[in-house]
């Protein structure tokens, strides 16, 4: 299957913070996803991609989708307490006969006050 | 509008027992999947459905079953439960498998085999 790779795997930070975390992949998406996990829920779509070199907002998060359509990155800015959570990346296979959806192994975020 | 539910949300079975989870959506969506999710491993596919009486295995469908009679609904069957079946599951819906694909999630069934 498709290996995503995202980094860190763990953030500690303090509020106000900028946070930046990235998802790689070994083979080509066509979409990639940023979805926020929390504790005992299910996840949350924050914000889709769709094209190559597309960098999208969504209030203090900015995604872009990588030039090469291998890699994306997630960025918070001025971090809150309520940014907590886990992170996933993940990347739609169109190239299969029904698109499938691959997931990153998430990024921990804890945000001191 | 309820989303996706997901039942039980807590069960604990011994090695060898069988048990459906149940997922219902209200959304009228197409797509359905099932992911399990395990400590540092992300979300793995299972199983999906592009329709009803449509489904396909994804990454780790063994030891599972599924069937989708309706629209709305698409259990997750257990045949013979196993200690390494010990998971998360969550289910998921999204109108379409094509772009724009917004996937939909369950709060999630935690399962514990003995």
């Amino acid at each position: 299957g498709q290996q995503l790779n995202q980094s860190p795997q763990s953030m500690f930070i303090q509020e106000g913070e900028d946070v930046s975390m990235n998802c790689t992949s070994s083979s080509i998406f066509n979409t990639w996803l940023w979805y926020k996990q929390d504790p005992g829920e299910g996840p949350v779509l924050l914000i889709a991609l769709y094209k190559a070199g597309e960098l999208t907002s969504n209030g203090r998060l900015t995604a872009q989708f990588g030039i090469t359509r291998k890699d994306s990155f997630l960025n918070i800015s001025a971090s809150i307490p309520s940014d907590v959570g886990i992170y996933f990346c993940a990347g739609l296979d169109r190239g299969s006969t029904l698109g499938r959806l691959y997931f990153g192994r998430g990024t921990q975020l804890t945000v001191w006050p | 509008n309820a989303g996706v539910t997901q039942t039980p949300k807590f069960q604990v079975l011994k090695t060898g027992q069988s048990m459906t989870l149940q997922c219902a959506q209200d959304m009228n969506h197409e797509y359905m999947s099932w992911y399990r999710q395990d400590p540092g491993m992300g979300l793995r596919l299972i199983h999906y459905s592009v329709g009803a009486g449509i489904t396909d295995q994804g990454e780790v469908p063994n030891g599972y079953n599924v069937s989708r009679s309706t629209t709305e609904d698409f259990p997750l069957r257990l045949l013979s439960a196993a200690p390494s079946q010990t998971s998360v599951y969550f289910c998921a819906s999204s109108y379409s498998f094509v772009s724009p694909y917004e996937q939909y999630f369950g709060p999630g069934t935690r399962l514990t085999v003995t």
